[in-house]
Order: C-alpha cells, then sequence, then structure tokens
C-alpha cells in the first residue's frame, strides 16, 4: 500500500518569498506522483504531475517539483509566491501499473500568502 | 467543453436519511472516481468505476455504493447516513493512456448531517 505524508501542516510565508511544500512518500512499487490545489470551497486543480523523464516537473502557475527517488520524496516549490496562491496543497500517489486510478493523497499543507 | 459537473452542490440531511449524489464526467473519459474530504483531511478514495464496472472500493462500509450509466455519468448513494458522514464529496473524471494521463475533479457537493 501506498502512503503519503505532507510534512508540514501549515506554512505561512510572505508575498514574493520563495516556498517550497514538503511531500515524502512509501511505496513498495513504482509511482506516479501529484500535486493538487484546492482554493476555499472548490474542489482539485491539478497543480504538475510526474509520470516518467526528467525529474524536475514544472506546472501552472509557476509551481515546479522535484521527484526524488532515493529520498521517496515529490517537494513543491515556487520562487516568489502571490497573495493568490494561499490555498490547500495536497501531494498525491498512484500506483503504476495498477488496474484503478485511486490516488493516495497527503493530508495538506495550508499554503497562506501574508502581504 | 464542460468540465466534471456534480449536483447537488449542497445537501443537508438528517441522520439516518439517505443521499444521492451525480456525477457527470468530461467528454471521452470513462472512469469516475468518488473520494470523500473531511474538513481538515485530504480526500480519502471510496469507489472507482470504468466502463460500468466496479474497479475500486476504498475503506468504506457498505452503506456506501455506487454505479455509472451507459453515458458515463455516475451516482453515489449512501445510507443510514450518519453524522461523520458529513464531508465534501469529490467526483474525478480520468483517462489514462498512450502516454497521457487526465484526471479531472468536480466543485464537489458539501453534505451536512445533521
Amino acid at each position: 500500500a501506498q502512503s503519503v505524508t505532507q510534512l508540514d501542516s501549515q506554512v505561512p510565508v510572505f508575498e514574493e518569498a520563495p516556498v517550497e511544500l514538503r511531500c515524502n512518500y512509501s511505496s513498495s512499487v513504482s509511482v506516479y506522483l501529484f500535486w493538487y490545489v484546492q482554493y476555499p470551497n472548490q474542489g482539485l486543480q491539478l497543480l504538475l504531475k510526474y509520470l516518467s523523464g526528467s525529474t524536475l516537473v514544472k506546472g501552472i502557475n509557476g509551481f515546479e517539483a522535484e521527484f526524488n527517488k532515493s529520498q521517496t520524496s515529490f517537494h513543491l516549490r515556487k520562487p516568489s509566491v502571490h497573495i493568490s496562491d494561499t490555498a490547500e496543497y495536497f501531494c498525491a500517489v498512484w500506483r503504476s501499473g495498477g488496474s484503478n486510478y485511486k490516488l493516495t493523497f497527503g493530508k495538506g499543507t495550508l499554503l497562506t500568502v501574508n502581504p | 467543453d464542460a468540465g466534471v459537473t456534480q449536483s447537488p452542490t449542497h445537501l443537508i440531511k438528517t441522520r439516518g436519511q439517505h443521499v444521492t449524489l451525480r456525477c457527470s464526467p468530461i467528454s471521452g473519459h470513462k472512469s469516475v472516481s468518488w473520494y470523500q474530504q473531511v474538513l481538515g483531511q485530504g480526500p480519502q478514495f471510496i469507489f472507482q468505476y470504468y466502463e460500468k464496472e466496479e474497479r475500486g472500493r476504498g475503506n468504506f462500509p457498505d452503506r456506501f455504493s455506487a454505479r455509472q450509466f451507459p453515458n458515463y455519468s455516475s451516482e453515489l448513494n449512501v445510507n443510514a447516513l450518519l453524522l461523520g458522514d458529513s464531508a465534501l464529496y469529490l467526483c474525478a473524471s480520468s483517462f489514462f493512456g498512450r502516454g497521457r494521463y487526465e484526471q479531472y475533479f468536480g466543485p464537489g457537493t458539501r453534505l451536512t448531517v445533521t
């Protein structure tokens, strides 16, 4: 079975500062990795995904993440955040080669960008 | 092209009642999954359907059931509601294959059980 640990439940930062949201996973098989963002009272929006290939993945809104297989991590980064980035961020894994599309999510990290 | 749609957006039910939530996937997507998101937690997988067949089931009691129709829309049913069933219920529409991966979530149905 897979599991996902998001190491920080809340991350407060100032506008235009860099940010890193940490995600570690455990799995006995290969996985695909995802970051989703959830704005208040909304559903989930896919930020970026790692399926294969380059371990540095670029997503929407200036976010990027790096897959590190040896450390089983998939940390999300943004060099300069905006007030509008305030939201809940979820890391998720999917067992590659699986017969279903079950995503296992972390508990989320609330990013608060202050002026 | 419309995204994933869910209805209703909000619902208030009493303990012991049952509820039906509906989801329409993106055109061309044949797989629908359901997730429960309790306040302050990440979404938890409930069911996945592909081509009208159940392909996956999460750790939820038998009070939870679902089905998928020929047009790929789906219903989630919950019987004998408990206070703990209060949550945001998310539907996801998926396509995977030929090097593509697409999974889009709907806006959710907020269920409150009193």
